[in-house]
């Protein structure tokens, strides 16, 4: 599975677009890209995943540049709810590689 | 609500207790696995199992010893564990296992403390 390199934190404005980056340059071709968060201390939560388009839901979007080489996880209003640690993943197989994630703070 | 479920949410357990963490999915999936996480760190794989039989064991000691009696419930007996196996256990569940593309779906955890 590729590597994926994230911020450590950020900070969003109540009401804003959060703009979660992530890079995984050494991604192949049949790798998915997964996103999900962890508020504290509960189980991981799905947002969606993609491999080539980009992606939206009712959470959020996922643009995928062309090259593959990086993504943006889109938040597009963001509430004090969307406080957590939102983790990129590549994956291929069965097998979801969790790293350190994003901890995104949503402020007032 | 995920679909997933997890029982006990928390534990205390003595060094040389026996307890079971059980896990429950109610999305008709094939494929469980167990997750630990400790304090401050990524969660880490421990098992899979698909259409209840182990496909993945990821080098856990053998004071942790899971079963899937079905492809609904899957179980994690602990017995004589250390201190240092105190952590979030987590449960998840996929449709299958062997495609990139398939979500898991993730229980709310057991929260683990080994005294």
């Amino acid at each position: 599975d590729a590597k994926t390199t994230q911020p450590t934190s950020m900070d969003c404005a109540e009401g804003r677009a959060a703009n979660l980056p992530c890079n995984h340059s050494t991604i192949s071709g049949n790798e998915y890209v997964y996103w999900y968060r962890q508020i504290h201390s509960q189980g991981p939560q799905y947002i969606i995943h993609g491999l080539k388009n980009n992606e939206t839901n009712e959470m959020a979007s996922l643009i995928i540049t062309e090259d593959r080489k990086s993504s943006t996880l889109i938040l597009p209003h963001a509430t004090l709810r969307d406080t957590a640690v939102y983790y990129c993943i590549a994956r291929v197989g069965g097998k979801l590689i969790f790293g350190q994630g994003t901890e995104l703070s949503v402020k007032p | 609500e995920t679909g997933v479920t997890q029982t006990p949410r928390h534990l205390v357990m003595g060094m040389t207790n026996k307890k079971s963490l059980k896990c429950e999915q109610h999305l008709g999936h094939n494929a469980m696995y167990w997750y630990k996480q400790s304090a401050k760190k990524p969660l880490e794989l421990m098992f899979v199992y698909s259409l209840e039989e182990r496909v993945e064991n990821n080098s856990v000691p053998s004071r942790f010893s899971p079963e899937c009696p079905n492809s609904s419930h899957l179980f994690l007996h602990l017995h004589t564990l250390q201190p240092e196996d105190s952590a979030l256990y987590l449960c998840a569940s996929s449709l299958g296992s062997g495609g990139a593309g398939e979500t898991q779906y993730f229980g709310p955890g057991t929260r683990l403390l080994v005294l």
